[in-house]
């Protein structure tokens, strides 16, 4: 692994499903981050973890929840999804929770039916 | 509230010079931020200017004026490759980004 994953690449979920989008990264940064990306608007702070163990809500938490067991993985997980949470997802992460430059991994597109 | 205002999109001509605005209203400021991103791709890190003045990085500089809430990205020698969108975003007294929606650079040859 160089850098930061995400998996799925993609994926088309029906309403009401439970779906966990997973996050790994490889450079034993501190923070890491879940936005959302939505067409004409900027991209959102779903939920933050500054270090392991911790974790933030951010603009946008409603029907989103996240863990940080370890320093290198943060999964995202929509417990029961809705067509408003269809969306491109990026997580990212930083080497600490201050103004250091956010690095993303290549994003996951979901679809809610 | 937080507020960060770029344009929605801009076109320019290969081998020219192109300005992007951005102006912002957050609680506190830690830094103005600046991402490209492809289309269907990662926003990727191009600046990060915390003081006020010019931070040139090759072809691409940044401007920052804090009394003024606004920065701006001036991209010289324009080349294909440069068509993207140009993210902008400050970082709130949370140390979190507010991001602005992003400007689409459109490069004609």
């Amino acid at each position: 692994i160089a850098g930061i994953t995400q998996a799925p690449t993609s994926q088309i979920l029906a309403a009401g499903r439970r779906m966990t989008l997973r996050c790994t990264q490889d450079m034993r940064h501190n923070a890491m981050y879940w936005y959302r990306q939505d067409l004409g608007l900027g991209l959102r702070l779903i939920h933050y973890s500054n270090t392991a163990g911790t974790t933030g809500k951010g603009e946008v938490p409603d029907g989103y929840s996240v863990s940080r067991a370890n320093t290198d993985d943060f999964p995202l997980t929509l417990a029961s999804a809705v067509p408003s949470q269809t969306s491109v997802y990026f997580c990212a992460s930083s080497a600490s929770g201050d103004s250091d430059e956010q690095f993303f991994g290549p994003g996951t597109r979901l679809t809610v039916l | 509230g937080q507020n960060i205002d770029q344009p929605t999109e801009m076109t320019a001509t290969e081998g020219a010079i192109v300005q992007i605005n951005c102006t912002y209203q957050t609680s506190g400021f830690n830094g103005l931020f600046w991402y490209q991103q492809h289309a269907g791709e990662a926003p990727t890190f191009l600046s990060y200017n915390v003081l006020d003045g010019l931070e040139e990085k090759g072809r691409f500089s940044s401007f920052l004026s804090r009394s003024k809430g606004y920065s701006y990205l001036l991209l010289k020698e324009l080349q294909m490759k440069d068509s993207a969108s140009y993210l902008c975003a400050n970082m709130d007294s949370n140390y979190q980004l507010i991001w602005g929606a992003g400007t689409k650079l459109i490069i004609k040859p």
